[in-house]
Formats: C-alpha cells, structure tokens, sequence
C-alpha cells in the first residue's frame, strides 16, 4: 500500500500569514493526489485535484504543487474561515490519506 | 446532497446496515464510495460499488464483514457491516466520485457522516 505522510500534524498562524502543508508519497504517484479540507462537524470538502487544480468555488489563496512523492498545500494569506483540518489523498493506486494537518489559531 | 443514516451504538460481533440518500445529481452515473474516521484519527476509504452497482470492493479490514451496495432506483447506497468489533468505530462518509468506475478515486462531494460506536 502507498502510505501518504503529511507534516506538520499541528500548524499554529495569524489571519494573514502564509501556510504551508507537506504530503509525501511512500511511493511515486505521479500527479495524482488531492487536498480535503475539514471543519468539526462538517463533511470533508474537495479543494484541489491532480495535485494543483483548483476545484471550482475555491478561493485562489489555495494553491498545490508538486509531483511523484512530495507535495504541497499552500495558504497565501490565511483568513479566519481557513482554521480546519487538510488531508492530502492518493488517488493512483487505491485509495490512502494522509493523517491530516490542523491550522490552529495562533 | 448526501444524507448518511442507520449509525449508532451497537455489542462487538453485531450488525447494522448504513444508508445514504443522494440527490441533486444523476446517481447513477457515479460509483459511490464508504469513507471512515475513527476518533482523532485520518480518513480511511472502507468500499467502493460501480455505477450499476456490479462491480465493487472492500478495503481487506472489512472483507468478508462489510458489503456496500445500491439501489439507483431509490438513489441509495448501503453499507451493511456484520461482525463489527470495537476498531470500527468511526464516522462512516457516504462520498461521491467523478466519474462511474469502482477506478474511479477521487472524492468530489462527501455527506456529513453517521457515528458507529462499536462498544462493550
């Protein structure tokens, strides 16, 4: 099974600053990983797909990069309603997540 | 929309059936997928049924104990989970994919979830 390793478990940021989360891939996955994000109580929601492609409604200070083991969610300027949990999800062989990365308030 | 139903609390070694209505959408177009998440734990994708519902797997903790199926005449896709233990507590997620092969992987559109609590 690829096994997919996202850091940090915990992030702490200010409304405005810059955020960056780390999902590595066991194994080569090409470009076929996406971004979830989660708020208590609510269903996970679908913001990138193919690594970097935004899905439609979701604010451009979302971005993704990355390819083969190591990606990246990037957060230009975090606002207030950005304060949940990412997970990064392989979709090349089966199905793996990572075990999610939390923005906390600072 | 996404509506999960048929969680609660429930012995080690009984059953309970989940049901998830969809709407809002050509069901069945779309294989369907269970994800689930145990208690300050990360997802973890449970099954998978085909758009016509002839084609379907399950993650190997829950062969054998778990079934997913459907109904696209009533938009509906179950979750029948026999022999539960203690592990399979979580919030089981009724979860959309793109496109209408058991291949199909990437989750687009997620309900809020049932609780199971599996628990002596």
């Amino acid at each position: 099974d690829i096994q997919m390793t996202q850091s940090p478990s915990t992030l702490s940021a200010s409304v405005g600053d810059r955020v960056t989360i780390s999902c590595r891939a066991s194994q080569n996955i090409d470009t076929w990983l996406a971004w979830y994000q989660q708020k208590p109580g609510r269903a996970p929601k679908l913001l990138i797909q193919k690594a970097s492609i935004l899905e439609s409604g979701v604010p451009s200070r979302f971005s993704g990069s990355g390819s083969g083991t190591e990606f990246t969610l990037t957060i230009s300027s975090v606002q207030p309603e950005d304060f949940a949990t990412y997970s990064c999800q392989q979709y090349h062989v089966h199905v793996t997540f990572g075990q999610g990365t939390k923005v906390e308030m600072k | 929309q996404l509506v999960e139903s048929g969680g609660g609390v429930v012995q080690p070694g009984e059953s309970l059936r989940l049901s998830c209505a969809a709407s809002g959408f050509t069901y069945s177009n779309y294989a369907m997928h269970w994800v689930r998440q145990a208690p300050g734990k990360g997802l973890e994708w449970v099954a998978v049924v085909s758009s016509g519902g002839d084609s379907s797997y399950h993650v190997d903790s829950v062969k054998g104990r778990f079934t997913i199926s459907r109904d696209n005449s009533r938009n509906t896709v179950d979750l029948q989970m026999n022999s539960l233990r203690v592990e399979d507590t979580a919030i089981y997620y009724c979860v959309k994919t793109d496109c209408d092969s058991t291949g199909c992987r990437l989750m687009d559109f997620w309900g809020q979830g049932t609780l199971v609590t599996v628990s002596s």
